[in-house]
């Protein structure tokens, strides 16, 4: 079965300090890969997708950037953390036929301070 | 673009009481729709989906949900609530782009349960 992995579970870092949040797909292949984040008291905002390695769509321009090195690996950037990065980000993955669902992770709480 | 939204913020419930979470969603052709619950301080859970056919879905935990095109909703319902069943639900659409499926998650409501 799929199982996705996603970490670390919680992180508090520092305004200007750099970012790195890792999630890895097990169990399928060629997944659509996704970032989200979810501020307090609002839905999940789509930051970026991927429908391959490589190849990153960024949906909200931002203080952020995603990769792709592996098929099943998603990553999570940024150069320097801003107060507003802080949230709740979710990484989720889709199988590439219509209608599938996305699949998603354990979350990061990012605290930035 | 599309749109969904889900008018009630915050609900209350006591145990054994019926249940009817409302979304509404906007979308230029035929929709897929999901309902998902999350609690605190975790991800996501698939609780049901619509994509054709039928147009009332069964789902997890005893949750069903019925699409009906001609008012643009697609509401969760469960006739008898557990406490457990206290938790943060968000109804989505998805949508095509290009070679990739992009869900549009409403702003959620927050289901609290009574004793």
């Amino acid at each position: 079965s799929q199982t996705i992995h996603q970490w670390p579970a919680t992180l508090v870092q520092p305004v200007g300090s750099p970012l790195s949040l890792e999630c890895t797909v097990e169990g399928t292949s060629n997944p659509n890969l996704y970032w989200y984040r979810q501020a307090a008291g609002r839905g999940l905002q789509l930051l970026f997708y991927s429908v391959g390695i490589g190849q990153i769509s960024s949906e909200v321009p931002q203080n952020l950037s995603a990769s792709r090195p592996q098929d099943r690996q998603f990553i999570l950037s940024s150069k320097k953390l801003l107060l507003s990065d802080s949230g709740f980000y979710l990484c989720a993955w889709q199988g590439a036929r219509w209608g599938t669902e996305a699949f998603f992770g354990q979350g990061t709480r990012l605290t930035v301070v | 673009a599309q749109s969904v939204t889900q008018p009630d913020i915050h609900i209350t419930v006591s145990e054994g009481a019926s249940l009817e979470l409302r979304c509404n969603y906007s979308y230029g052709a035929t929709p897929y729709l999901f309902w998902y619950v999350q609690s605190p301080g975790q991800g996501l859970q698939l609780l049901l989906k619509y994509f054709s056919g039928d147009t009332l879905v069964q789902g997890i935990k005893g949750f069903e949900a019925e699409f009906k095109r001609s008012q643009s909703s697609f509401n969760l319902r469960k006739p008898s609530v557990h406490w457990s069943d206290a938790a943060e639900y968000f109804c989505a659409v998805g949508a095509r782009t290009g070679t990739a499926s992009k869900l549009t998650f409403g702003t959620g409501t927050r289901l609290q349960v009574t004793l």
